[in-house]
């Protein structure tokens, strides 16, 4: 069964500082998808990023950046000179096919709870 | 603006009432989804639906039910054979095919 674990539940950093939120996976599929989502406070969940299991380029996108190591089975994610408005939850998540083909699900990690302090 | 449209944002039901959540999408997605969220927990998937008229049972669909009677629309209903269900449910959509889903802003269900 597909499973993804974010050990980190709460982590509370001062603004400016770099924080990495860790996300391990576990799949036997060898073509698979990872995601990031964030949850502010209003509820919605806001997609990051989608990384395919071919791909361990490191990607960065702004402040943001993601470091994708399938030997270890990792998507961790890094946000660099952090601000209040990335106060949020964290989700990543795995794919899995499912309904015969041609569709997906996603199998969440519980999400880590990032509180960035003036 | 193209998105998920989820009512009512929050919603109070009596022990024993049947309660619809609205879900509806002008993305032109085919797939939609229905998750739940309970506090400090990951998302679950409830039921999700991949083409108009056919829908298929998640992870944990007992005591819910859904219908797809539009391409737009994938509306929830909370039974009361659903044992502990106040919760934060989320409703997605994706392109078929497609694995990147897109979440509307949810609505939380409080039994009392």
């Amino acid at each position: 069964a597909q499973k993804v674990t974010q050990a980190q539940t709460e982590i509370s950093v001062v603004e400016k500082e770099d924080v990495t939120l860790d996300c391990v996976y576990e799949t036997r599929d060898t073509t698979y998808y990872l995601f990031w989502y964030k949850q502010p406070p209003s509820g919605e969940l806001v997609f990051l990023i989608r990384r395919n299991s071919f791909d361990e380029q490191n990607e960065i996108s702004g402040r943001y950046s993601w470091n994708f190591q399938k030997s270890t089975s990792s998507f961790n994610f890094t946000i660099t000179a952090s601000q209040v408005v990335d106060s949020a939850v964290y989700f990543c998540a795995l794919s899995e096919e499912i309904g015969g083909g041609s569709n997906y699900k996603l199998t969440f990690g519980k999400g880590t709870l990032l509180t960035v302090n003036p | 603006d193209g998105g998920i449209t989820q009512s009512p944002k929050y919603l109070f039901r009596k022990e024993g009432q049947n309660v619809t959540l609205s879900c509806e999408q002008n993305l032109n997605h085919d797939a939609m989804y229905w998750y739940r969220q309970d506090p400090g927990q990951g998302l679950r998937l409830i039921y999700y639906s991949q083409i108009v008229n056919d829908f298929q049972k998640g992870d944990i669909a007992e005591g819910y039910s859904v219908s797809r009677e539009k391409k737009e629309s994938f509306p929830l209903t909370v039974t009361s054979a659903q044992k502990n269900p106040t919760a934060f449910y989320l409703c997605a959509s994706s392109i078929r095919g497609w694995n990147t889903i897109y979440f509307g802003e949810g609505s939380w269900l409080t039994v009392v």
